[in-house]
């Protein structure tokens, strides 16, 4: 079946640093979504790609849907505490009904002030 | 604007017993709606998911099952739970048309089996 590859697992960043984390996939997916999630709750959505080679910010966010439909990354910039979690990518394969999703397995981040 | 509403927050159970969970959204109509189990606080798996009313879509044969009696409440039962039902459960909604993937979680349910 369709994997997503998440990396890195875990990142140790110092406040004030940029972050870059991707999603990588065997095959087309036609969307890709990147979540955040705190600790006991569910996950917030961050941001929505609906087309290939889109790129779109939210605050010092920044994803792309990649050219090759095979990939993602989402980009953090001058990274604060409360950027703390583990933020997921998500995406469906064009083989999918649409809403059935797959998710990575989440890149854990911890910032140091 | 929408909310979702996840109850009971934590859950703990014996094996053997039986579960309910329940999920509701506000502020939308005829959502398309989501169950998920987050293991160990990682990756989220699709159990289930509904486009409207009685329909009911199984994505991974278990000892659990799924129940939408009105438009906007999901449910999530097990008549005998296994320990193995542990985890982290997530109930999410999508819009019906349109940009469909886009889901919205609820605040999730933590369940211990004992």
């Amino acid at each position: 079946g369709q994997q997503l590859n998440q990396s890195p697992q875990s990142m140790f960043i110092q406040e004030g640093e940029d972050v870059s984390m991707n999603c990588t996939s065997s095959s087309i997916f036609n969307t890709w979504l990147w979540y955040k999630q705190d600790p006991g709750e569910g996950p917030v959505l961050l941001i929505a790609l609906y087309k290939a080679g889109e790129l779109t910010s939210n605050g010092r966010l920044t994803a792309q849907f990649g050219i090759t439909r095979k990939d993602s990354f989402l980009n953090i910039s001058a990274s604060i505490p409360s950027d703390v979690g583990i933020y997921f990518c998500a995406g469906r394969h064009l083989s999918r009904s649409q809403g059935n999703l797959i998710f990575g397995k989440g890149t854990k981040l911890s910032v140091k002030p | 604007s929408q909310t979702i509403h996840q109850w009971p927050a934590t859950l703990v159970q014996p094996v053997g017993s039986p579960l309910s969970l329940e999920c509701t959204v506000e502020g939308t109509s005829n959502p398309n709606l989501y169950w998920y189990r987050q293991a160990a606080g990682r990756g989220l798996q699709l159990l289930f998911y509904s486009v409207g009313i009685g329909q009911i879509s199984s994505e991974v044969p278990q000892n659990l099952s799924a129940s939408r009696p009105q438009d906007r409440q999901f449910i999530l039962s097990s008549k005998k739970l296994l320990l193995s039902d542990s985890g982290f459960y997530l109930c999410a909604w999508s819009v019906s048309s349109g940009l469909t993937d886009t889901q919205y979680f609820g605040p999730g349910t933590r369940l211990t089996v004992l």
